[in-house]
């Protein structure tokens, strides 16, 4: 059964920092594009970020470039998130998701139960 | 960016009704256009890839439609469970974008 478990998440201040982790299992970590969306209280879904499955092709969302960096460690079925210089907009659960293609570009075909970062002083 | 609109933006419907949501994307997708299902509290769930590819498991009275810039999300037979918001989102280019959502509930 495939499985992603995020943690990390709660509350950081305005120009914080803030680290997530997706603990996987149920599939071969390394042979899948794995990805970060995000969703603010009572909105849509919103892509964050995007890593290919050796980690060196990482793709974001303007409003994170620079700010937020996806990595990944294969040897321990990883996938992170490092949320620097944090803005109250950044408010949102942060989900997990892998990511198949079947031809079709990223789809999100499994999901954590997300994670969720306030962003209050 | 491509911007991805739906239709209606909510709506009721009675239990075996046939319900529509459309989907449109303000330049061609091709078919790299996919539909998820969201209940309240929970993750989203993968529904539709590919327009009209029905993701293992997904009971067959979902189905969907289109392509370039149209698409659309069917329900044959409105069920209690069918409950829930949905959203498209196409992966045709970077930045990945979804719409805003459709929320369906009960008459």
């Amino acid at each position: 059964e495939v499985q992603l478990v995020e943690s990390g998440g709660g509350l950081v201040q305005p120009g914080g920092s803030l680290t997530l982790s997706c603990a996987v299992s149920g599939f071969t970590f390394s042979d899948y594009y794995m990805s970060w969306v995000r969703q603010a209280p009572g909105k849509g879904l919103e892509w964050v970020a995007n890593i290919k499955e050796d980690g060196n092709n990482k793709y974001y969302v303007g409003s994170v470039k620079g700010r937020f960096t996806i990595s990944r460690d294969n040897a321990k079925n990883s996938l992170f998130l490092q949320m620097n210089n944090v803005r109250r907009e950044d408010t949102a659960v942060y989900y997990c998701a892998r990511v198949n293609s079947w031809g079709y570009g990223s789809t999100f075909d499994n999901w954590g139960q997300g994670t969720l970062v306030t962003v209050s002083s | 960016d491509i911007q991805m609109t739906q239709s209606p933006s909510s709506l009721s419907a009675s239990v075996g009704d046939r319900v529509t949501i459309t989907c449109r994307a303000s330049q061609s997708v091709s078919l790299y256009l996919h539909w998820y299902q969201q209940k309240p509290g929970k993750a989203p769930k993968l529904l539709i890839f590919g327009a009209s590819h029905l993701q293992s498991g997904v009971p067959s009275r979902f189905s969907g439609s289109g392509s370039g810039t149209d698409f659309t999300l069917t329900i044959t037979s409105l069920q209690p469970e069918d409950c829930a918001t949905y959203y498209c989102q196409q992966s045709y280019i970077t930045p990945l974008t979804f719409g805003p959502g459709t929320k369906v509930d009960l008459k």
